[in-house]
């Protein structure tokens, strides 16, 4: 059964202080996979996208990886910020095409100051 | 550029009423989605159309139809609301390359 599980499903942490978020996927074929963040009362927004024989990609704070190997990626987030605190959502698509995404169920993140 | 989007924001329905959540992109995006959103679960994929003119179903159709009017605009309507129905709504677009660009989403309540 294709499957993505994040871990944990929450986190509460301190402004300024790092976090890594864990995506285990049984996924296949695997095309690509995704990090979403999405504020609360709002949609997800993309984060990073790694395909295959990517193992490591940025965007500002956020570094996520990638073990194809393994089936397991991490979102890491460096010296958070209080409008860090959203979820996490983790996307693995099965195909180029958009209709074959497995999403996760998040890790719900808040950061206090 | 106000990207994709979704209206009403909150609706509040009674069991057997119907209505149409509407979704508009202004990306000219070709592919279109609509999703639900409930606790404990990832997004699930109701309906999508991968261009003007073609709609296919997607994991969880069953309550649900849809209508692509034209390149911008993809509605959702509910025929016969049901609890189970109680959901958050959100549509999305895309070029087709696997990356979405979502509204904000419907809060729907069905009592």
């Amino acid at each position: 059964k294709n499957q993505v599980e994040q871990s944990p499903q929450s986190l509460i942490i301190l402004e300024g202080k790092n976090c890594t978020l864990q995506c285990n996927y049984t996924v296949s074929p695997f095309s690509n996979l995704r990090w979403y963040k999405q504020d609360t009362g709002r949609g997800p927004v993309s984060l990073t996208i790694m395909t295959f024989s990517e193992n490591t990609k940025s965007n500002g704070r956020y570094t996520a990886t990638l073990d194809a190997d393994t089936k397991q990626s991490s979102l890491h987030i460096t010296a958070s910020q209080l409008s860090d605190s959203a979820s996490y959502i983790c996307v693995v698509s099965r195909s180029y095409n958009t209709d074959k995404l497995i999403f996760g169920t998040g890790t719900r993140l808040q950061v206090f100051p | 550029n106000a990207g994709v989007t979704q209206t009403p924001k909150f609706q509040v329905l009674k069991t057997g009423q119907s209505m149409t959540l509407q979704c508009a992109q202004d990306m000219n995006h070709n592919s279109m989605y609509w999703y639900r959103q409930d606790p404990g679960m990832g997004l699930r994929l109701i309906y999508y159309s991968a261009s003007e003119g073609t709609t296919d179903k997607g994991e969880v159709p069953n309550g649900y139809n849809v209508s692509r009017l034209n390149k911008r605009e993809f509605s959702l309507r509910l025929e016969s609301a049901a609890p189970s129905q109680t959901s958050v709504y959100f549509c999305a677009s895309s070029l087709g390359d696997g990356s979405l660009h979502f509204g904000n989403g419907t809060r729907l309540t069905v009592t």
